[in-house]
């Protein structure tokens, strides 16, 4: 079966300081990936998605990026946090019509 | 621009009574989805919907599609505690990105 993990869990950073959260999928080959944001209290947004191993389509300008270095990784990085880019960070894969989500990592930039 | 709302945003209801929630979107779709999240946790998938007047249900929850007026709805039969969530509403644009709506936060009293 299929899997999703994410790491870390929660993460307090100051403003400022770099950033980098992993998302792995198991269980599945080629998988469409995805990086969303929600604020609190917020919808979900969408940040990044990626079909394949080097492709990355942003939605939103802004000071984080992505990356997929092997098929099942995918990547969000910030070279210099702001405030705002507090939230929880969800990660998901799509197979057959359907998204299916990692744990989350709560991110709180002080 | 892609526009999906959800109405109502906050809705409190008793115990064994019924409701329903509705999403509405800007754009051409044939493809929706709606998703639980509890508190402080991921989504969870509960429906996807693959096309005009699909309609699926799961215990008390009943989703409907109407793409013609854009339109899906979320009707909670005999309301119970457990049903206490956020309910999400996704419309996929391509098959690479969904958006999605603001969710409803929805309390069961009893």
């Amino acid at each position: 079966s299929q899997t999703i993990h994410q790491w870390p869990a929660t993460l307090v950073q100051p403003v400022g300081s770099p950033l980098s959260l992993e998302c792995t999928v198991e269980g599945t080959s080629n998988p469409n990936l995805y990086w969303y944001r929600q604020a609190a209290g917020r919808g979900l947004q969408l940040l990044f998605y990626s079909v394949g191993i080097g492709q990355i389509s942003s939605e939103v300008p802004q000071n984080l990026s992505a990356s997929r270095p092997q098929d099942r990784q995918f990547i969000l990085s910030s070279k210099k946090l702001l405030l705002s880019d507090s939230g929880f960070y969800l990660c998901a894969w799509s197979w057959q019509e359907t998204q299916y989500f990692g744990p989350g990592t709560r991110l709180l930039v002080l | 621009e892609l526009k999906v709302e959800q109405n109502p945003l906050f809705l409190s209801m008793q115990e064994g009574k019924n409701y329903t929630i509705y999403c509405n979107y800007s754009t051409t779709s044939d493809r929706l989805y709606w998703y639980r999240q509890d508190p402080g946790k991921s989504l969870e998938s509960l429906f996807v919907l693959l096309s005009n007047g699909a309609v699926k249900q799961e215990g008390r929850l009943m989703a409907s599609l109407d793409t013609k007026a854009r339109l899906s709805t979320l009707h909670i039969t005999a309301a119970v505690h457990d049903l206490s969530a956020t309910y999400f509403c996704a419309v996929d644009i391509t098959y690479d990105k969904v958006i999605f709506g603001p969710g409803t936060s929805l309390s069961v009293i009893p």
